[in-house]
């Protein structure tokens, strides 16, 4: 089994700038998550996608972020005109529906850093 | 809505002794908790999880929690520590009864592990 993958791991931008994260699930896991943590703190939850169905957002999710599973496999989250509050560690996790509890399993994230 | 607290951000230990990382939780319904570790510049994994049933949780690394009811509590401890156990840990809960599925996370307690 490969765990959860992110691409990239780092990217750095300038203020106003798009960017698009990538994060490929554990394979037979069909729930994915996004959260993202700032320095010093603990992940906040952003969104969450059972197939291809965005369920749940969060109010932290503003205009400018984007998420998306077409296929129900691989996610892409897109940040929009980036500020530089938007600098943290995003953070991709998936788990198995059906399972008790539903544990989460967490990619190493990519770490965002706006000029 | 539910709320964790770890009542420590920073833990120094010498090698070889006992820890205990302190987490409270807040929550008017029944929860699944989780203690996670995030090593530098990592993701984070699962070092254990509670759901119910025997109060004594064991999982990886040597690592145990207890959860106390009447304490809203999920304290993790490990007997014997080494310095590869240098890193940030986070308690985790999430509500199943709700149907939300994100996880609420408390602000974390970097372990450091002296020689």
């Amino acid at each position: 089994d490969t765990g959860v993958s992110q691409d990239p791991r780092h990217k750095i931008t300038k203020r106003g700038q798009n960017v698009t994260f990538r994060c490929d699930p554990i394979s037979e896991h069909n729930r994915l998550y996004w959260y993202r943590q700032t320095l010093g703190q603990g992940p906040e939850f952003l969104t969450y996608f059972q197939n291809e169905a965005q369920l749940e957002k969060s109010r932290l999710l503003s205009d400018r972020f984007s998420a998306e599973r077409p296929k129900g496999s691989f996610s892409t989250l897109e940040i929009q005109r980036t500020e530089q509050g938007d600098s943290a560690m995003y953070l991709c996790a998936s788990s198995l529906d059906g399972t008790r509890p539903d544990t989460q399993y967490f990619g190493p994230g990519t770490r965002l850093t706006v000029l | 809505a539910q709320s964790v607290t770890q009542l420590d951000s920073q833990v120094p230990v010498f090698e070889e002794a006992p820890v205990e990382l302190r987490c409270n939780y807040s929550s008017s319904v029944s929860v699944y908790l989780f203690w996670y570790v995030q090593y530098p510049n990592q993701g984070l994994q699962l070092l254990l999880k509670y759901l119910s049933g025997s109060t004594l949780v064991k999982g990886i690394n040597g690592f145990e929690a207890e959860f106390n009811k009447s304490q809203t509590s999920f304290h993790l401890r490990k007997p014997s520590v080494h310095i590869s156990d240098t890193a940030e840990y986070f308690c985790a809960v999430s509500v199943p009864r709700t149907g939300r599925r994100a996880l609420t996370f408390g602000s974390g307690t970097r372990l450091q592990v002296q020689p």
